[in-house]
């Protein structure tokens, strides 16, 4: 199994262009999670979707940020515009079925934004 | 608004000996807490959990301790191995419409002295 799969890994923009982040899970999971990590806040959710369907998007910062999920082996999360303060490390993460089922990450999209 | 907190954003422990890593929480709603390890530029791996009705579990070298009327949580490691110097990251969890949401504090860097 290929594990959860992030592009790109690295990132550089300039401050306005829109970044596109792209996730594909593991296939045959059904929750789908997109996190930040940052020096100061640590890991915080964004996002996350059950069955294609987003449920909590509490976390997403401004609406600069949107994420979608057309189907359910893939995933996107936008900025537009970037910002600097956007610049952190994106993790897209999956998991199957209810309950405490282990969130299994990928390697994570390093976003700097100058 | 940190509902959970790693105190030491670092720690350094002698090969053999043991490392307890601390972790606090605010909300009583948690019913599920977990420990993830992450290496450089990887993702988060699951490393051990606890139910909110246990008080320990524990997992080879790994054991979780709950407190759940102080509201905190450790990992002990026992015996540390050079292999274990990693970030730590203490999650807390709840079910929400059928999907695990995972508030994670800032993360522990434990680093193993040969």
């Amino acid at each position: 199994d290929a594990g959860v799969i992030q592009s790109p890994r690295h990132e550089v923009t300039e401050m306005g262009q829109e970044v596109t982040l792209r996730c594909k899970p593991i296939s045959g999971h059904n929750s789908l999670f997109w996190y930040r990590q940052t020096m100061m806040r640590g890991l915080e959710l964004l996002i996350y979707f059950n069955n294609n369907v987003p449920i909590d998007d509490s976390g997403m910062p401004e609406d600069r940020f949107s994420a979608k999920m057309p189907n359910a082996s893939f995933s996107t999360l936008k900025i537009q515009p970037s910002e600097p303060r956007d610049s952190a490390v994106y993790f897209c993460a999956s998991s199957w079925g209810v309950s405490y089922n282990e969130q299994f990450f990928g390697p994570g999209t390093r976003l700097t934004v100058l | 608004d940190q509902q959970v907190k790693q105190n030491s954003p670092s720690l350094s422990v002698q090969e053999g000996r043991i490392s307890i890593l601390n972790c606090d929480y605010t909300n009583s709603m948690f019913d599920y807490f977990l420990w993830y390890k992450k290496y450089p530029a990887e993702g988060p791996t699951f490393l051990i959990s606890i139910s909110s009705i246990k008080d320990k579990n524990e997992d080879g070298r790994f054991t979780v301790f709950l407190n759940k009327s102080a509201k905190h949580l450790s990992l002990h490691i026992v015996p540390s191995q050079p292999g274990d110097s990693a970030v730590y990251f203490c999650a807390a969890s709840r079910v929400i419409q059928g999907a695990q949401k995972l508030v994670f504090g800032q993360g522990t860097r434990l680093t193993i002295n040969p």
